[in-house]
């Protein structure tokens, strides 16, 4: 049984650029979860998608979007990267409506803006 | 949204100790977990536990829904066990909040 998996592990980007990261969820899972971990603190919640669509999103600015494909599968877009975007992103798949409201999270990516 | 505070935020054990960790939440507790981050940065589940108590080898957690609060009790430490440990709360709106973490160090 797959977990959920993240691409890339690492990624470095300078100032103004724009970044795409990858997730594939847990087999059996159908919502996806985004968050930011900056270094020393907790994971925040960006964003959670559920049937392709935004379903919440926590206090990120418009930079910050995403898509959901129909396999379940999910991208994180950051453009107009700036330094403070340097953090650990973490992936986190779920099935809500399945009956079990667990998280279970990916390895991460990485990101490094110059 | 709710709020998450984890304590204490830093804890040096000798091997073989116990210790408990502690979660309060600003709001009502919805669907509860904890999670060891190893030093690489994954995230590894321990315990989903929305009420009551649970139990998993050396680690048992108890949440006290009414009163706002989780636990998370660790016996007989070992090095391995040493990393930061989240709390956090999932809404069935979807929306999760994390505590910032408590950084555990087990002295050999």
């Amino acid at each position: 049984d797959a977990g959920v998996t993240q691409s890339p592990t690492h990624l470095i980007k300078t100032r103004g650029q724009q970044v795409t990261l990858r997730c594939s969820p847990k087999s059996g899972h159908d919502t996806v979860s985004w968050y930011q971990q900056a270094l020393g603190q907790g994971p925040q919640f960006i964003f959670q998608y559920y049937e392709e669509e935004e379903r919440q999103r926590g206090n990120f600015p418009d930079r910050f979007s995403g898509h959901q494909f129909p396999n379940y599968s999910s991208e994180l877009n950051v453009n107009a990267l700036l330094l403070g975007d340097s953090a650990l992103y973490l992936c986190a798949s779920s099935s809500p409506l399945g009956g079990g409201d667990e998280q279970f999270f990916g390895p991460g990516t990485r990101l490094t803006v110059l | 949204g709710i709020q998450v505070e984890q304590s204490p935020p830093d804890l040096i054990l000798q091997e073989g100790a116990n210790s408990t960790l502690r979660c309060n939440f600003s709001d009502s507790v919805n669907n509860l977990q904890w999670f060891h981050q190893n030093p690489w940065g994954q995230l590894i589940n321990l315990f989903y536990i929305p009420s009551g108590t649970k139990q998993n080898g050396r680690l048992s957690a108890t949440t006290v829904a009414t009163e706002r609060y989780s636990l998370l009790y660790i016996s007989s430490s070992q090095t391995t066990d040493s990393g930061v440990y989240f709390c956090a709360d999932y809404t069935n709106a979807g929306k999760s909040t994390f505590g910032d973490g408590t950084t555990l160090t087990v002295k050999p």
